[in-house]
Parts: C-alpha cells; sequence; structure tokens
C-alpha cells in the first residue's frame, strides 16, 4: 500500500536559518515521484520540488532541496535561509505514472523573526 | 498560461443541501483530479479523468458525490445531500505528462 508519513506536526525556525521537513514513504512501485507542495494561508497548493525515483542527483530548486535516501525510504525537505514568506503548511506526496497523488498529514512551518 | 481554477472559492451550506464545484484545468491538460482534504487529515485522493473518462473514482466516498467531465475540458463535482462530514477543501489538479500535477486554489466547503 502506498503510503506518506510527515511525522512533524508544527516546526518553528529562526529567520535566515536552515530547517529540515521529515517525510517519509511506502510504495511498492519501482517508478515514482516525490513531491512537495507550499500551501500559505491563502489556500492554493503552490509546487515546490520533485525528485524521481530513479534520480541519482538529489533535487533542488533555489532555497529549496530534497534530500533523497532511496533505501530508507525518505524525501526530506530542506529550506535554507528561512523567511517569513516560508511560513506555511508543506505537504509531501508521492505520484506514479499517472496515479493519484498519495499526501502525508502536512507539516505546519512559523518562520520566527 | 493560466493555471487550475476552481469556483467558488468558499461555500457555506445547509446540511441536506446541494452544492456544485467546478474545475477548470490548464488548457490542454487531459488529465483531471479531485481531492478532498478534511480538517487536520491528509489530503485524499477523490478522482481522476483522462478527457471525458474516469479513470480512477476509488476515492470517491458515497453515491452523493457525483463528479462530470463533458467534452473533456472542466469537471463539476456535486454533493448532493450534503452531510456535515463533506466539509473540507476540495482540490482540483490537472497534467499533461504522467509524473507532475497543477493544483488549483481549492474550494473550501463548509456544511452547517
Amino acid at each position: 500500500a502506498q503510503k506518506i508519513t510527515q511525522t512533524q506536526p508544527g516546526m518553528f525556525v529562526q529567520e535566515k536559518e536552515a530547517v529540515t521537513l521529515d517525510c517519509t514513504y511506502d510504495t511498492s512501485d519501482q517508478s515514482y515521484g516525490l513531491f512537495w507542495y507550499k500551501q500559505p494561508s491563502s489556500g492554493e497548493m503552490i509546487f515546490l520540488i520533485y525528485q524521481g525515483s530513479y534520480d541519482e542527483q538529489n533535487a533542488t530548486e533555489g532555497r529549496y532541496s530534497l534530500n533523497f535516501q532511496k533505501a530508507r525510504k525518505s524525501a526530506n525537505l530542506v529550506i535554507s535561509a528561512s523567511q517569513l514568506g516560508d511560513s506555511a503548511m508543506y505537504f509531501c506526496a508521492m505520484g506514479s505514472l499517472g496515479n493519484q497523488f498519495y499526501f502525508g498529514t502536512g507539516t505546519s512551518l512559523t518562520v520566527i523573526p | 498560461e493560466a493555471g487550475v481554477t476552481q469556483f467558488p472559492s468558499h461555500s457555506v451550506i445547509e446540511k441536506g443541501q446541494t452544492v456544485t464545484l467546478r474545475c477548470d484545468p490548464i488548457s490542454g491538460h487531459d488529465n483531471l483530479y479531485w481531492y478532498r482534504r478534511v480538517m487536520g487529515k491528509e489530503i485524499k485522493f477523490l478522482l481522476h479523468f483522462v478527457k471525458e473518462s474516469k479513470q480512477d473514482e476509488s476515492g470517491m466516498p458515497n453515491n452523493r458525490f457525483l463528479a462530470e467531465r463533458t467534452g473533456g475540458t472542466y469537471s463539476t463535482l456535486k454533493v448532493q445531500p450534503a452531510e456535515l462530514e463533506d466539509s473540507g477543501v476540495y482540490f482540483c489538479a490537472s497534467s499533461d505528462r504522467l509524473d507532475e500535477q497543477f493544483f488549483g486554489p481549492g474550494t473550501r466547503l463548509t456544511v452547517l
């Protein structure tokens, strides 16, 4: 069965510091993608970063990087140099080849000035 | 290029009433997905259209929910009659590739 687990319901980080949001997954598929989305208080889901299961390099997008450890089935999101605008809910998701996405319960990140 | 749009952004209805949510995918995207997030829980899949056909509707909670995508363009999700437990945020997503989905802003449904 497909499952995404986010064990941190809430996280705090000082502005300009780095923060890691945890995500573990379970799947029997050989090919899959891992995604992180940001949901600010306005409600929209903003795509942040994608990692394919066969990608050997960890994905990076600006201040976002995905620490992909396939053997451990983890796909943690690292946000460097946190900004006040990073305060939001963050969802980890997994999808495979046109099928539905599976989401975690989310982590609420608060950046403290 | 316009993103996925959803209407309305908010809806407050009484138990027993009917509500219809609309999703306009990104132009040219054959794949359209509906998801729902009930307060405090994970976002859960409802169903998946490929063009006008239902590819997977395994996530639809019961027969009070009816989704359509006439002509393979926009989609509607009707809840009739609405119950208290239907409250949540309903997201629509579309894609033209098999490994990425673009999400709309969601419709926040409150059933009183």
